[in-house]
C-alpha cells in the first residue's frame, strides 16, 4: 500500500500570508508511461464533504482559485495557498489515486493567525 | 446540475447489516466509476471502496473485504454499499464520490454523507 503523510497537522496563518502544505508518498506516484503524478489535493470545510482542489499534482480544477497552487513529483508534494483568505480555513487532505488501495493524507488543518 | 444523495444510514448492532444507497443525478451515471470514502468522526478520509462503470469489477480497502460489496443499478442511477458483519470502527460518515472524467479514482464530486453508528 501506497502510505501518504501529511505535514504538519495544523498550521496557523496570517490574513495574506502564506501557507505551505507537504505530502509524501511512500512509494513514487509518478508513472513513468505518461510521466503524470497520481496525486491530488481536496478541501474539506467544516460540516462538508471534500472539495476536489487539484489533480496531476499541479492542475487546478475548474472555478479553484489560483492563488492555490501545487508542485512536486515522484514522492514529494506541496500545496501552497499563496495569499490566504477567510474562506480558506479548512483541512486538506492529500490523495494518490495510483493504484488501489487508494489513500489519504491524514489531514493538515489550517487556521487563522 | 450533479447530485449525490446518500441514504440507508442508522444505528446499528455489532455484527450488524445496512445497505446504503447513492442517488445519482444530473449526470450519466453509466459512464462513471463511482465510490465509497468514510469519514470517522473527528477524523481523516478513508477510501473504502470502486465500482467500475459497468459494474464489472470492484476493489475494496483490506479492513471490509469480505464485509462489504459495492454494486451499482445504472437503469436506475444508483449506486449501493452493502455492509455486513458491522464493527464498532466501521462507525462514520459514508460519502459517495464520483469518479472523474480522465480517472475514476480521483474524486470529482462527493455528495453529504450519511451516518452510520455501529453500537449495542
Amino acid at each position: 500500500d501506497i502510505v501518504m503523510t501529511q505535514s504538519p497537522d495544523s498550521l496557523a496563518v496570517s490574513l495574506g500570508e502564506r501557507a505551505t502544505i507537504n505530502c509524501k508518498s511512500s512509494r513514487s506516484v509518478l508513472y513513468t508511461s505518461n510521466n503524470k503524478d497520481y496525486l491530488s489535493w481536496y478541501q474539506q470545510k467544516p460540516g462538508q464533504p471534500p472539495k476536489l482542489l487539484i489533480s496531476w499534482a499541479s492542475t487546478r480544477e475548474s472555478g479553484v482559485p489560483d492563488r492555490f497552487i501545487g508542485s512536486g513529483s515522484g514522492t514529494d508534494f506541496t500545496l501552497t495557498i499563496s495569499s490566504l483568505q477567510a474562506e480558506d480555513v479548512a483541512v486538506y487532505y492529500c490523495q494518490q489515486y495510483l493504484a488501489p488501495p487508494l489513500t489519504f493524507g491524514g489531514g493538515t488543518k489550517v487556521e487563522i493567525k | 446540475e450533479v447530485q449525490l444523495v446518500e441514504s440507508g444510514g442508522g444505528l446499528v448492532q455489532p455484527g450488524g447489516s445496512l445497505r446504503l444507497s447513492c442517488a445519482a443525478s444530473g449526470f450519466t451515471l453509466s459512464q462513471k466509476w463511482m465510490n465509497w470514502v468514510r469519514q470517522a468522526p473527528g477524523k481523516g478520509l478513508e477510501w473504502v471502496a470502486t465500482v467500475k462503470p459497468d459494474g464489472g469489477q470492484q476493489y475494496y480497502v483490506d479492513s471490509v473485504k469480505g464485509r462489504f460489496t459495492i454494486s451499482r443499478d445504472n437503469a436506475n442511477n444508483l449506486v449501493y454499499l452493502q455492509m455486513n458483519s458491522l464493527r464498532a470502527e466501521d462507525s462514520a460518515i459514508y460519502f459517495c464520490a464520483r469518479g472523474a472524467f480522465d480517472h475514476g479514482w480521483r474524486f470529482d464530486f462527493w455528495g453529504q454523507g450519511t451516518l452510520v453508528t455501529v453500537s449495542s
